[in-house]
């Protein structure tokens, strides 16, 4: 199966800071999901990518599907308390399953 | 509203007894999953089921079952024969198993030893 390698594992920043974190798979994908699971609850679908150089935004969040299909970046501006919690990047060539990174544990000290 | 409902939100197992754990979709999608999550790691998938009547072991399935009598509905059930049952587990669907297909969860269900 693929192989997703995740990172930083864990950040530790301070309240409006900007965050980035990123995703590098072992082969060609299709698709790039970033999630985000707050503490007790079930992961949350932040954004979709589908196409190579792709950037997309949702708020403060912006995530781009890297030029060669093997990496992904998720960048998160003006960082605020709200935002702790465990980033997931997801995955995967067409017609496979989806496959989950490691997760990045992100603290934000007020 | 559509969603996955997991219960029981928490749940305590005795030593020796099988527990069984509820996933109910009204999204009417085709793919079910179950994931267990250890503190401070990621998803580690135990099965998944792509349609009715059918399922496969994932990464971590040994002392785990499941069933999938109806679309709706894909329940786990840990076994005695899981030694180490404490984590949190997480239920998911997706409209058919491919990448391109986002996964949506639960809200888990933290099971714990007595």
């Amino acid at each position: 199966g693929q192989q997703l390698n995740q990172s930083p594992q864990s950040m530790f920043i301070q309240e409006g800071e900007d965050v980035s974190m990123n995703c590098t798979s072992s082969s060609i994908f299709n698709t790039w999901l970033w999630y985000k699971q707050d503490p007790g609850e079930g992961p949350v679908l932040l954004i979709a990518l589908y196409k190579a150089g792709e950037l997309t935004s949702n708020g403060r969040l912006t995530a781009q599907f890297g030029i060669t299909r093997k990496d992904s970046f998720l960048n998160i501006s003006a960082s605020i308390p709200s935002d702790v919690g465990i980033y997931f990047c997801a995955g995967g060539p067409s017609g496979s399953r989806l496959t989950f990174g490691e997760g990045t544990q992100l603290t934000v000290n007020p | 509203d559509g969603g996955i409902t997991q219960s029981p939100k928490y749940l305590f197992r005795k030593e020796g007894q099988n527990v069984t754990l509820s996933c109910e979709q009204n999204l009417n999608h085709d793919a079910m999953y179950w994931y267990r999550q250890d503190p401070g790691q990621g998803l580690r998938l135990i099965y998944y089921s792509q349609i009715v009547n059918d399922f496969q072991k994932g990464d971590i399935a040994e002392g785990y079952s499941v069933s999938r009598e109806k679309k709706e509905s894909f329940p786990l059930t840990v076994t005695s024969a899981q030694k180490n049952p404490t984590a949190f587990y997480l239920c998911a669907s997706s409209i058919r198993i491919d990448s391109n297909q986002p996964q949506h969860f639960g809200d888990g269900t933290r099971l714990s030893i007595l």
